[in-house]
């Protein structure tokens, strides 16, 4: 069964670092998103991604966060000057185009900002 | 304002009893409805969805989960529980098909003895 991957499964930075997490959604999915989860707390929506443009942004997206579809297959979440609070897991997920799709996630990448 | 409720944080089940989890949404329509479990440390897998039709549906790992739009409510249930079933569940909404998944808080399942 196509799963969404997630690489790298952990990455531990340095405040002010950039960081890249990458995603491999479904092949023949158009859709894509970026959550979060801080420890112990709900899952919140970053951004959604179609037709290589952000569909929608949540007010966590600020300007240090930004997505890109550099290739046929890889969706990434760069944030360019990590915070101590943007230590978190953070979760690909991709959908399709029928009517009732629904989004299936990827493992996560647990990021830690020291 | 558009919500998703799980007014229980934790519930603690024996293993072979029942379990309902609640879940109630505050939206202007009926949206797509989710439950989605979470192991320790892991991703999120979808347990089961509806989108229109038959009230009552049916999921992965023995789940079913119950529409009531005049209580605005998807309730999920298991009739036998497994200690392999402790871990958190989400209920998710959206309101169209490519829309944000909206989370509620969680509901974090423990199986005793």
């Amino acid at each position: 069964e196509p799963e969404v991957t997630q690489t790298p499964s952990h990455q531990v930075t340095q405040m002010g670092q950039e960081v890249i997490l990458r995603c491999v959604p479904i092949s023949n999915h158009l859709y894509f998103y970026w959550y979060r989860q801080i420890l112990g707390q709900k899952v919140e929506f970053l951004v959604s991604f179609y037709n290589n443009e952000i569909s929608e942004k949540s007010e966590i997206f600020d300007d240090q966060f930004s997505v890109e579809r550099p290739d046929g297959s890889n969706f990434t979440l760069k944030i360019r000057s990590t915070k101590l609070e943007d230590s978190a897991m953070y979760f690909c997920a991709s959908i399709g185009t029928g009517a009732q799709e629904t989004q299936y996630f990827g493992p996560g990448t647990r990021l830690l900002v020291l | 304002a558009q919500s998703v409720t799980q007014p229980d944080i934790h519930i603690t089940v024996s293993e072979g009893a029942s379990l309902e989890l609640r879940c109630n949404y505050s939206y202007g329509a009926t949206p797509y409805l989710f439950w989605y479990v979470q192991s320790p440390g892991q991703g999120l897998q979808l347990l089961l969805k509806y989108f229109s039709g038959d009230t009552l549906v049916q999921g992965i790992k023995g789940f079913e989960a119950e529409f009531k739009r005049s209580q605005s409510s998807f309730n999920l249930r298991k009739p036998s529980v497994h200690w392999s079933d402790a871990a958190e569940y989400f209920c998710a909404v959206v309101l169209t098909g490519f829309q944000k998944l909206v989370f509620g808080t969680g509901t974090r399942l423990l199986v005793s003895p």
